[in-house]
């Protein structure tokens, strides 16, 4: 099976930058899909194909596929940036969710 | 609007059956893939099973495979999900999730609609 590594958690201070990780063997290979979840609701995409965001996603909101792993990067961060972030790639005919990673703006 | 409902969820208990549909309205149904994704309570993100738009490629995640069926109905706009043998891991919110692959004339890419999900629940 292929699986993509995030860490649990990430702590950042209001303004400042968060940088959430994904790592996957040869993952730069494939396209990487990033995704946040607040509480009760439904995922939403907020970055696809690596680098691109969909319409409405806020400009400090980036991401980078290289290597080994994917970055998703939030900068300026703000309060309402705080929830689960799970990236996503497509593996063989089968489509891997990362483990997850819980952005906490302090 | 564009939109994706889930219905079909439940209490079941181990061994049991249940059938969760989805309707889709607002687009152009057909023309796009669809996945089924699951959410364990407190867990992370679980994909279970995808359909292409023409219902003829489908793949499941290994945990499902022989026990669930995806299926589509193009004229209803609805999608479907037979499970079948459930077990108590089986227990999730499970949603469903346009893929946006046939747009870029992939099998899949991202899942930019999902809909607010159905609970299952395998208890005795």
């Amino acid at each position: 099976s292929y699986d993509l590594t995030q860490p649990p958690s990430v702590s950042v201070s209001p303004g400042q930058t968060a940088s959430i990780t994904c790592s996957g063997d040869k993952l730069g290979d494939k396209y990487v899909f990033w995704y946040q979840q607040k509480p009760g609701q439904s995922p939403v995409v907020v970055i696809y194909q690596d680098d691109k965001r969909p319409s409405g996603v806020p400009e400090r909101i980036s991401g980078s596929n290289s290597g080994n792993t994917a970055t998703l990067t939030i900068s300026g961060t703000q309060a309402m940036d705080e929830a689960d972030y799970y990236c996503q790639a497509w593996h063989s005919s089968t489509v891997v969710f990362g483990t997850g990673t819980t952005v906490t703006v302090l | 609007e564009v939109q994706l409902v889930e219905s079909g969820g439940g209490l079941v208990q181990p061994g049991g059956s249940l059938r969760l549909s989805c309707a889709a309205s607002g687009f152009s149904f057909s023309s796009y893939n669809m996945n089924w994704v699951r959410q364990a309570p407190g867990k992370g993100l679980e994909w279970v099973s995808y359909i292409s738009g023409n219902g003829r490629t489908i793949y499941y995640t290994d945990s499902v495979k022989g026990r669930f069926t995806i299926s589509r109905d193009n004229a209803k706009n609805s999608l479907y999900l037979q499970m079948n043998s459930l077990r108590a891991e089986d227990t999730a919110l499970y949603y469903c999730a346009r893929d946006t692959g046939g747009t870029y004339g992939r099998d899949h890419d991202a899942f930019d609609i999902w809909g607010q999900g159905t609970m299952v629940t395998v208890s005795s």
